[in-house]
């Protein structure tokens, strides 16, 4: 299975762009990029999905390199409510849904 | 909606002890799945299931037992609690699909003294 490697720990000022890395190089065509975050003392939630394309919703950007092996997350504005571990995870036909792999993630500190 | 549903919230148990989380989804998902999550890791897969009467095993299933007689829930049993066991444990929902979101529910905070 391919594995995403981010790094352990980041830091933002509040109000400032957050641009969370996540390395998958053994990716293959298949695998989708997911991203999840889990604030203090809850369960993980959905932040945002892409295959090939960049994507936008309403609280992030997922930025994909054109080899796919890398994606960026985007926070635009970061807020003291955005401090969280983030997951990058990639789910394909074996690995899928409920059987998704949570590494350690990014933890996102923001600083007033 | 409630969405994924677990209790309790909290637990005290002594070693050798039995005990079940309760999981429930009012989404119509017919993938479930349990994780638990120990102080600073990420989550690891104890049991799946992708719909009633069908479950399966994840990265760390010893020790837990799983059933699915409907689709709304997803019980988790420890038959013989040991201090190991000591975590947070999630429930998750989704339809399966590749781009399916995952739900997750609060978490079960068990301690096994």
């Amino acid at each position: 299975d391919a594995k995403t490697t981010q790094p352990n720990s980041m830091e933002s000022n509040e109000e400032e762009p957050v641009h969370l890395p996540c390395n998958h190089s053994t990716i293959s065509g298949t695998d989708y990029i997911h991203w999840y975050r889990q604030l203090p003392s809850q369960g993980p939630e959905y932040v945002i999905h892409g295959l090939t394309s960049n994507v936008n919703n309403r609280m992030a950007s997922l930025a994909i390199a054109e080899d796919r092996k890398s994606s960026t997350l985007i926070l635009h504005r970061a807020t003291l409510r955005d401090a969280a571990v983030y997951y990058c995870i990639l789910s394909n036909e074996a690995a899928a849904g409920n059987k998704l792999t949570f590494g350690g993630g990014t933890r996102v500190l923001v600083k007033p | 909606n409630a969405g994924v549903t677990q209790t309790p919230k909290f637990q005290v148990l002594k070693t050798g002890q039995s005990m079940t989380l309760q999981c429930a989804q009012d989404m119509n998902h017919e993938y479930m799945s349990w994780y638990r999550q120990d102080p600073g890791m990420g989550l690891r897969l104890i049991h799946y299931s992708v719909g009633a009467g069908i479950t399966d095993q994840g990265e760390v299933p010893n020790g837990y037992n799983v059933s699915r007689s409907t689709t709304e829930d997803f019980p988790l049993r420890l038959e013989l609690a040991a201090p190991s066991q000591t975590s947070v444990y999630f429930c998750a929902s989704t339809d399966g699909t590749l781009t399916g979101e995952l739900f997750f529910g609060e978490g079960s905070r068990l301690t096994v003294l």
